[in-house]
């Protein structure tokens, strides 16, 4: 059956060091996104992917990035993490013409 | 203010009850309008999807969506303990499969 996984499903970092997370589906979906779920703000887009060497930035990229080397997968990278990027991020894909997103679980992260 | 506001509860029902779930919203570019599901440490899962204004109605979930005051609404009937769960809406100008903005979610919780 078709998914999609992230991974690590939890993590804990320090301060100022690069993590990245893994996102990678087997849908075949060209559309790929991360959003954060945070208490009081809920999911915001952080990038976003329409294709193939496609990245776009959301309401809260910044200290983010992406690259879409394939069409599976979508990994964000934390350039130097800070305690304000301690969140739950999720990543989703969806299929030209659908209705709305497939997400992954999740992955915790908490930078100490 | 934001783009998209959602209560975010928490609402607590009897079993049984008729439950209903609100958003308003500001961009009048939005003409896809959905309703996702999430129970906790879980991914949200697509419920229901609407093209513009109207009803749609699947088993005991009815959507509504009021363009003119930019406003929608899901409606639970016959609620059950497993509809537990937080309720995002969400929309976008270009279709589901797109750049969607989330509401905050509203928690609910149906007690037996």
């Amino acid at each position: 059956d078709a998914e999609i996984t992230q991974s690590p499903r939890h993590k804990i970092t320090e301060t100022g060091r690069q993590v990245t997370l893994a996102c990678h589906q087997t849908w075949n979906h060209n559309n790929m996104f991360w959003y954060r779920q945070d208490l009081g703000h809920g999911l915001r887009l952080i990038h976003y992917s329409y294709g193939v060497h496609d990245t776009n930035k959301g309401e809260v990229s910044d200290g983010y990035s992406v690259s879409r080397s394939n069409t599976e997968d979508l990994p964000l990278t934390l350039e130097s993490a800070a305690s304000s990027q301690t969140s739950v991020y999720f990543c989703a894909s969806s299929g030209q013409g659908a209705y709305g997103y497939t997400f992954g679980s999740g992955t915790r992260l908490t930078v100490v | 203010q934001k783009e998209v506001e959602q209560d975010p509860g928490p609402l607590s029902v009897p079993e049984g009850a008729i439950v209903s779930l609100n958003c308003t919203y500001s961009n009048s570019a939005f003409q896809y309008f959905m309703w996702y599901r999430q129970y906790s440490r879980k991914g949200p899962e697509l419920l229901m999807y609407t093209y513009s204004s109207g009803n749609k109605e699947d088993g005991r979930f009815t959507a509504q969506v009021d363009k003119s005051s930019k406003y929608i609404s899901l409606f639970i009937r016959d609620s059950q303990p497993s509809d537990s769960a937080t309720y995002l809406c969400a929309m976008s100008a270009a279709g589901g499969y797109q750049k969607v903005t989330f509401g905050i979610g509203t928690k609910l919780q149906v007690i037996p």
